[in-house]
């Protein structure tokens, strides 16, 4: 089946501009994940989607961030006002349900959406 | 808080053995994962340790020793295609369960 998709692949923008990223989850993943990659740099966690629950947004770094998530679907990341420091890779994972000791789903990514800020 | 440690860059020749070494510290520490990312690409899952010992699976395998904060990666029969960044993740039940990353180790391998 189709792996998870991620729209633009590529997204140049002037500073103070808004841009929205797209993410399409595996079908049937409950759990989605934004990140964040800086060159050379591991993977910094934005926020996170289970199911129905309220997301957890304890990555986001400013208030500049927010990102939505309909049902179990599709997934925005919006970045208003952005900065030349938001130049990265973003990158959208899903998995199966997480939050439970018992079990791990690996996570699944996205190709991400590289954003240049000029 | 929270910190992983593993070294930037290792380099090793084409039908060697290597060994990326991770440390963490993270007193809700509950499993170690591993994932590998080419150049460009998006990380793709190796494996998962929830409990003390050896996993492998082929040419790969993870070891965790809870006790040590400590577990490593380990890639036998290297070829030229496992040349990648290698990271490790922590997941961690004061965060939810979520992964916590470690900033990635660069695998060279020469011919």
């Amino acid at each position: 089946g189709a792996g998870v998709s991620q729209s633009p692949s590529n997204k140049v923008t002037e500073k103070g501009k808004d841009v929205e990223l797209r993410c399409d989850p595996i079908s049937g993943h409950t759990a989605l994940y934004w990140y964040r990659q800086r060159l050379g740099q591991g993977l910094e966690f934005l926020i996170y989607f289970q199911g129905n629950s309220a997301p957890d947004k304890s990555g986001l770094p400013s208030d500049r961030f927010s990102a939505e998530r309909t049902g179990e679907s599709v997934s925005t990341l919006t970045i208003q006002r952005t900065q030349q420091e938001d130049s990265a890779v973003y990158l959208c994972a899903s998995s199966l349900r997480q939050g439970l000791a018992t079990s791990y789903n690996e996570q699944f990514f996205g190709p991400g959406t590289r954003l240049t800020v000029l | 808080g929270q910190s992983l440690e593993q070294p930037s860059e290792v380099t090793a020749v084409e039908g060697a053995i290597v060994q990326i070494n991770c440390t963490y510290q993270t007193s809700g520490f509950y499993g170690l994962s591993w994932y590998q990312q080419h150049d460009g690409g998006a990380p793709t899952f190796l494996s998962y340790n929830a409990l003390d010992g050896l996993e492998e699976t082929g040419r790969f395998s993870s070891f965790l020793s809870r006790s040590d904060s400590y577990g490593y990666l380990l890639l036998q029969e290297l070829q030229m295609k496992d040349s990648a960044s290698y990271f490790c993740a922590v997941r961690d039940r004061n965060s939810n369960y979520q992964l916590i990353w470690g900033a990635g180790t660069k695998l060279i391998i020469k011919p």
